[in-house]
């Protein structure tokens, strides 16, 4: 069984597009969060998530939207995507909030956009 | 603000070599430190970690020692196989007022020669 899960694993679209990645985790943690990973491998928290609650929110352009159907679940919607949106995006959960504990992560969602 | 830097990579060892990857870190507080490992193609997995200065992290082989005079996690291990080569992240836990995040360093990837 897979503890976090990603869908798609990879993603190529066109500039201005609109693309959404889906993301489970069958854990039953509260916490879930979006990574970006860059092209040098750095990465970088965009969003987290506790019990469906948007709790970080780390100044990530308003085309970037995460949505929390329920706690297992937390989806990214990307709006008029740019070629600097390529990337891979990474959705991880941990069991509690503060970032102290182990966070799971996905396999990852390479976006390419031409 | 909080922040980890990791030595540059890559680094290239040969198999039995030992192992050591730099991690520094600037933090206000006392963070839990974390070694996460990303094979290529997956996501990244927990390799160890330390929630109080002095504590040792280990896990398959690798230590790591939360140095708080230092501000210090360096990554070793004694003899390396090929099956180690991978990306290693330093991370430290960024508590804010609403939730936790990780804060990673910018990665080091190693390739262990036969």
């Amino acid at each position: 069984d897979t503890a976090v899960s990603q869908t798609p694993k990879y993603l190529v679209t066109q500039m201005g597009n609109d693309k959404s990645i889906k993301c489970e985790q069958n854990l039953g943690h509260d916490t879930m969060y979006w990574y970006k990973q860059d092209s040098k491998k750095f990465l970088k928290i965009m969003f987290s998530y506790n019990n469906k609650e948007l709790i970080i929110n780390e100044t990530v352009p308003n085309r970037f939207s995460p949505k929390s159907p329920d706690k297992a679940h937390l989806n990214l919607h990307i709006n008029s995507l740019e070629l600097g949106d390529s990337a891979v995006y990474f959705c991880a959960s941990s069991q509690e909030p503060s970032g102290s504990g182990e966070q799971y992560f996905g396999p990852g969602t390479r976006l390419t956009v031409t | 603000g909080n922040s980890v830097t990791q030595m540059e990579g890559p680094v290239t060892l040969s198999e039995e070599a030992f192992l050591t990857i730099n991690c520094t870190y600037t933090a206000t507080g006392y963070p839990s430190l974390f070694w996460y490992v990303q094979y290529p193609g997956e996501g990244l997995q927990l390799l160890l970690k330390a929630t109080k200065a002095d504590d040792k992290g280990s896990n398959k082989g690798f230590e790591a020692t939360y140095r708080k005079e230092t501000t210090s996690f360096h990554l070793e291990k004694g003899s390396v196989q090929v099956s180690d080569s991978a990306v290693y992240f330093c991370a430290l836990s960024d508590q804010g007022n609403q939730g936790g995040k990780l804060i990673f360093g910018q990665g080091t990837e190693l390739s262990v020669k036969p």
